[in-house]
């Protein structure tokens, strides 16, 4: 256990229905981030939250909209996504902006039919 | 060494033989560099880092070598086991330490 905990482990939607990714981390960390796993790419940035502050959106298609209510939890909520969406979702967390990423959940395996 | 595309290089190692992974980083800027293990069904799990400055940083049973002329990497593993396996990539950082480039990775398959 990295003390950076994800829900659902897997899920399957269709590309008009409207679901949530969860993150929490148990660390007392104050940076947040949510990347992007596919088969055919590195890990890919998407979000940064800095004490719940976003401050950092790498040209994510707004049909991905991150939450972030305070520095230990985390959500992505997705809608209208596209079946080239499916990947592995990860979250982590590090205890400043500013500090390399060392703690990861076990990821979201999200399928889009 | 790193991939591009599906299919991850495979390093086949028997057990208790020594592991060398490689990784080629792009950007002569880059100052910090981290090698993590992701097993399968798992997230990505830091090993060990190191910052220019260095040439050598050695963990529990892992070392890093840093070549910034050539700008190459390396993992070893010293005495591998069966847990070893899973895969393994380099990422670097230019500027912000939050803000790392990641490799596709090796996978590792330790043989008995």
């Amino acid at each position: 256990e990295t003390g950076v905990t994800q829900t659902p482990r897997h899920l399957v939607m269709g590309m008009t229905n409207k679901k949530s990714l969860k993150c929490e981390q148990h660390l007392g960390h104050n940076a947040m981030y949510w990347y992007k796993q596919s088969a055919k790419k590195p890990l890919e940035l998407m979000f940064v939250y800095n004490f719940k502050e976003q401050t950092e959106n790498n040209s994510v298609p707004s049909r991905f909209s991150p939450e972030c209510p305070n520095s230990s939890h985390l959500f992505l909520h997705l809608h209208t996504l596209q079946p080239e969406d499916s990947a592995l979702y990860l979250c982590a967390s590090s205890q400043d902006y500013g500090r390399a990423v060392r703690f990861f959940g076990p990821g979201t395996r999200l399928t889009v039919l | 060494g790193e991939s591009v595309g599906l299919h991850l290089p495979t390093l086949s190692v028997q057990e208790g033989d020594n592991s060398i992974i490689n990784c080629a980083y792009s950007n002569s800027a880059s100052d910090y560099f981290i090698w993590y293990k992701q097993e399968s069904g798992k997230g990505p799990q830091f090993i060990i880092d190191i910052r220019s400055n260095m040439d050598k940083r050695q963990g529990q049973r892992v070392t890093v070598l840093l070549n910034k002329t050539v700008k190459h990497l390396s993992l070893q593993i010293a005495a591998t086991q069966p847990g070893d396996s899973a895969v393994y990539f380099c990422a670097e950082n230019t500027g912000t330490a939050s803000k790392l480039t990641f490799g596709t990775g090796t996978r590792l398959q330790v043989t008995l």
